[in-house]
C-alpha cells in the first residue's frame, strides 16, 4: 500500500496568520481530497485536488479560506488562511489506492497522519 | 447528504459480538467502512459496492444492501483491538458514475472491555 506523508503533524497558530499543509504520496494519484476532523466529530470533505486543474470546494468552503495547490501526480498543499479558533481542528489528506487482500482487490483511501491545528 | 450510522456508541466484553448499520437517503454507488483508533488516521476496512455483496476477513464483515441503501458491519468475536471509532463513507451513484468522493457518517464508538 502506498504512504502518505503529512506535515506539520501538529502547530498552534495565531489567529489572523495562515498555515500551509502538505501530503506528499509515494506514487501517483489522480485525486486528492481534503478534510477537516473537529474534535469528536465526522470527517468533512473541504475539496477535491485534481492535477492541472481548479480544486473542487464543497458546500460551505471556498478557496480564498482553503486555497489549494496541486502541482504534480504526487503532492499537495492545503493552506487554512487568515485563521481563527472555530479553525482548530485536524486536517487530513486522503487519496484512493488500490487495496489487495487474500481475497479481493479492490480500492480504500487512504489517509494522511493528520495535522491538529490549534489556533490561539 | 450525511448517512447515519447507528448505534452511536457500543460496549462489549471480548468475544462478544456487535453490528453497526449505516443508512443513507441517497443512492449509493458504494460504502465503505474505516475503524479510527484515538490520535490516528482512520484505517480503510473494506468496500463494498453496489449489487447486494458482503465481503470479510477475519472475523469482521459486511453487507450492503443497495435497494434500501442500507450498509451493516458485522464484528464476532471481538478482541481489544477492534476498540475505536468506526465510520461508514459513502459514494454517491449518478447514473451509474461515482463522484469518486466520500461523505461520512457520524461514527458508531466501539469499546471492547476485557
Amino acid at each position: 500500500s502506498a504512504v502518505i506523508s503529512q506535515k506539520p503533524s501538529r502547530d498552534i497558530c495565531q489567529r489572523g496568520t495562515s498555515l500551509t499543509i502538505q501530503c506528499q504520496v509515494d506514487s501517483q494519484v489522480t485525486m486528492m481530497f481534503w478534510y477537516r476532523q473537529q474534535p469528536g466529530q465526522s470527517l468533512t470533505l473541504i475539496a477535491t485536488a485534481n492535477q492541472g486543474s481548479e480544486a473542487t470546494y464543497e458546500s460551505g468552503f471556498v478557496i480564498d479560506k482553503f486555497p489549494i495547490s496541486r502541482p504534480n501526480l504526487t503532492f499537495s498543499t492545503l493552506t487554512v488562511s487568515n485563521m481563527s479558533p472555530e479553525d482548530s481542528s485536524i486536517y487530513l489528506c486522503s487519496v484512493a489506492l488500490a487495496v489487495r487482500t487474500p481475497d479481493y482487490s479492490s480500492y480504500g483511501y487512504t489517509f494522511g497522519s493528520g495535522t491538529r491545528l490549534t489556533v490561539v | 447528504q450525511q448517512p447515519v450510522q447507528s448505534p452511536q456508541a457500543v460496549i462489549l466484553r471480548e468475544g462478544e459480538d456487535a453490528v453497526i448499520n449505516c443508512s443513507s437517503s441517497k443512492a449509493l454507488y458504494s460504502v465503505h467502512w474505516y475503524r479510527q483508533k484515538h490520535g490516528e488516521a482512520p484505517v480503510f476496512l473494506m468496500i463494498l459496492l453496489k449489487g447486494g455483496e458482503q465481503k470479510g476477513h477475519e472475523k469482521i464483515s459486511a453487507s450492503f444492501n443497495e435497494k434500501k441503501q442500507q450498509s451493516s458491519l458485522y464484528l464476532t468475536a471481538s478482541q481489544l483491538s477492534y476498540s475505536g471509532t468506526y465510520f461508514c463513507g459513502t459514494e454517491r451513484s449518478s447514473g451509474g458514475t461515482s463522484y469518486g468522493k466520500l461523505t461520512f457518517g457520524q461514527g458508531t464508538i466501539l469499546t471492547v472491555h476485557p
